[in-house]
């Protein structure tokens, strides 16, 4: 696709349920990212794939929150046992990080988020 | 850790007039890149602008330039010439160089400003 998609758009779920959010990035693209915006707030974030390499989980916010990728493609985030304060908006990123040379060109692109509600 | 903060929850412009919008930064490397980027109603986050730190020229985009200095950490967005389809939230970020650093280069977002355009 032309750019990075995710679904579902919206998610509406009861608290305790388990949930999984979904970001296909742009072909190419061996860096992705997840981020979390929660209403009226700027983007936290979350997690970080490269490539083949173990992912960054330095912004996630407790250990119910788990993300994985596939290689250099699909990735789902899963927040297990959901609570009202994870209902924000998720957002995925990938870009074209670039290895080698002084200066990188790394530019993240975004997807248009899921909106996830916890009742 | 860095810290990026836009001062100005709101804003308004008449059409055709021109905005400032201001961001101001905390971070104790000399080299990074500033971003500029808008998000509308749809939730997809745009990049604007991007600033590499180490270029002392402001770096434009059509209507859009920024005002970088360096040594007072502030990073302002100007769109002249406004228009309808501008009216969006706008978020600052900050990100690290890749050189010499490892794990993620997550983007540190401020709060964002809320741009009204008046026709």
């Amino acid at each position: 696709g032309a750019g990075v998609s995710q679904s579902p758009s919206n998610k509406v779920t009861e608290k305790g349920k388990d949930v999984e959010l979904r970001c296909d990035p742009i072909s190419g693209h061996t860096a992705l990212y997840w981020y979390r915006q929660r209403l009226g707030q700027g983007l936290e974030f979350l997690i970080y794939f490269q490539g083949n390499s173990a992912p960054d989980k330095s912004g996630l916010p407790s250990d119910r929150f788990s993300a994985e990728r596939t290689g250099e493609s699909v990735s789902t985030l899963t927040i297990q046992r959901t609570q009202q304060e994870d209902s924000a908006v998720y957002l995925c990123a990938s870009s074209s990080k670039t290895s080698g040379g002084f200066w990188d060109t790394d530019t993240q692109y975004f997807g248009p988020g899921t909106r996830l509600t916890v009742l | 850790a860095q810290t990026v903060t836009q001062s100005q929850p709101e804003m308004s412009v008449q059409e055709a007039e021109t905005v400032t919008l201001s961001c101001t930064y905390d971070t104790s490397e000399s080299d990074y890149y500033l971003f500029w980027y808008k998000q509308p109603p749809s939730r997809q986050m745009i990049l604007v602008i991007r600033q590499e730190a180490y270029k002392q020229q402001n770096a434009t985009e059509n209507r859009f330039s920024v005002n970088f200095q360096k040594a007072a950490k502030s990073f302002s967005l100007k769109i002249s010439d406004s228009q309808l389809g501008d009216a969006a939230m706008y978020f600052c970020a900050y990100r690290r160089t890749l050189v010499v650093q490892t794990g993620a280069n997550n983007l540190f977002f401020g709060t964002g400003t809320r741009l009204t355009v008046i026709p």
